[in-house]
């Protein structure tokens, strides 16, 4: 599996501003995703990041609100904008090292409250 | 639609006792994956293991152990002699096409000394 970090490992903001989550891999991967985790709650898809082109979002999340990037095969973004009390949570991103039906291995995760 | 159900939201066993976390999934693909991922209090998700929809042998590593059963769209994963760095909450996951994840809601472990 590759090793993959994030920064920031957590955040405390104030609503109305906006975060920029990074995630890097050590190796090339084919898929990278992200994910966000309420509290006490399970993870929910928010986009696929595709290399070269646009976000794939998931039903009830849009690029206005949660831009991504993907510049490269190793490196990948996500913005929180405009941030509310309710965007309090932990927001993870994974990979896939093959194909669509490969294994995905999770970053640390970034938490963020959002005041 | 759930598409994963983890019924059992936690449980507390003894160390040493064996605890069984029930998942059961529901898909229409004839082809797909389940996985077990385990998240510490730290919050990574660790993975443990992945299974395609064409086995169904039971694998075992270590002290984990895991029952696939197509018949009743079940995966359950059995930790036996429980110790205490076991205590985390465990998650059931479904890979249908385009590799993205369908998670349970998760079962929270704890194992007292």
């Amino acid at each position: 599996s590759a090793v993959i970090s994030q920064k920031p490992s957590r955040d405390i903001c104030q609503r109305g501003t906006s975060l920029t989550i990074q995630c890097q891999v050590d190796s090339q991967v084919t898929m990278m995703f992200w994910y966000r985790q309420q509290p006490g709650q399970s993870l929910t898809l928010i986009a696929t990041a595709n290399q070269g082109s646009e976000a794939t979002y998931e039903s009830g999340f849009v690029i206005d609100k949660f831009p991504i990037s993907r510049p490269n095969l190793t490196f990948s973004t996500l913005t929180v904008s405009n941030m509310s009390p309710e965007d309090s949570s932990i927001y993870l991103c994974s990979v896939g090292m093959g194909g669509s039906t490969d294994t995905q291995y999770f970053g640390p995760g970034t938490r963020l409250t959002v005041l | 639609a759930q598409k994963v159900t983890q019924a059992q939201t936690e449980i507390s066993v003894v160390e040493k006792e064996d605890v069984t976390l029930d998942c059961v999934y529901e898909t229409r693909d004839t082809t797909y994956y389940l996985f077990w991922y385990k998240q510490p209090p730290s919050g990574e998700l660790v993975f443990l293991i992945r299974r395609n929809s064409f086995d169904e042998q039971n694998e075992i590593s270590g002290r984990y152990s895991w029952n696939f059963q197509k018949s009743t769209s079940s995966f359950n994963f059995t930790i036996t002699a429980s110790q205490v760095v076991d205590s985390a909450v465990y998650f059931c996951a479904l890979s249908e096409e385009g590799n993205k994840l369908s998670f349970g809601a998760g079962t929270t472990v704890t194992v007292r000394a």
